[in-house]
């Protein structure tokens, strides 16, 4: 079953919004990460937050992590057209490499 | 560096079909291996999960079933293909015992008609 849910499932903005996407998971993790897939192909990793961290900036990526409310969210600041996408979070569990992923937030970036 | 290869990138197969989709990978060794299925619009389902030559690890009961005859080769199959095994797979390697990003190849969309 999937762990992930995310909110929300679509997101329409405009180029040079900022954009935020919301992650709950439900069982310990050890790492919580993000990843991106255009519409037709392959899902592409994006940024990885561990559990003993709460915060992670990669380019316009920000990630918080949230273990208590077993919460993440993926904020990309400045949005481009090119941003558009289905963006996915993937939980990692202990002991194992497996991952389970969320439903996924579709956004939509208007030029 | 490594690249991971899927084909076909689309099928089209009759009801009662058989099927085989392959992945490779390159440029690494003793890589864990995994193929996802992905409905429209939908996050991914773990269908088969693979540690090493010959090691697979069912994760959902299906109509379909995996192997891995060589060190970087996995291969998904059905003896006969149902309406509900359409949809978008996705074939991921990642480092042994790391816990960390998985790779993924460019997917085969099917349709099962």
């Amino acid at each position: 079953s999937q762990q992930g849910e995310e909110d929300p499932q679509a997101l329409s903005i405009q180029e040079g919004e900022n954009a935020t996407m919301n992650c709950s998971y439900k069982t310990s993790i050890n790492n919580l990460q993000w990843y991106r897939q255009n519409s037709g192909r392959g899902l592409v990793h994006l940024i990885l937050i561990r559990s003993n961290e709460r915060e992670k900036h990669s380019g316009r990526l920000r990630v918080t992590l949230d273990t208590s409310k077993k919460s993440s969210s993926l904020l990309i600041t400045a949005s481009r057209a090119a941003d558009t996408a289905s963006y996915f979070c993937a939980t990692s569990g202990w002991g194992t490499d497996k991952l389970i992923f969320g439903t996924g937030t579709r956004l939509q970036v208007f030029p | 560096s490594q690249t991971i290869h899927q084909w076909p990138a689309t099928l089209v197969q009759p009801v009662g079909s058989p099927l085989s989709l392959e992945c490779t990978v390159e440029g690494t060794s003793n890589p864990n291996l995994y193929w996802y299925r992905q409905a429209a619009g939908r996050g991914l389902q773990l269908l088969f999960y693979s540690v090493g030559i010959g090691q697979i690890s069912s994760e959902v009961p299906q109509n379909l079933s995996a192997s891995r005859p060589q060190d970087r080769q996995f291969i998904l199959s059905s003896k006969k293909l149902l309406l509900s095994d359409s949809g978008f797979y996705l074939c991921a390697w990642s480092p042994r015992d790391r816990g960390g990003e998985q790779f993924f190849g460019p997917g085969t969309r099917l349709t099962v008609l």
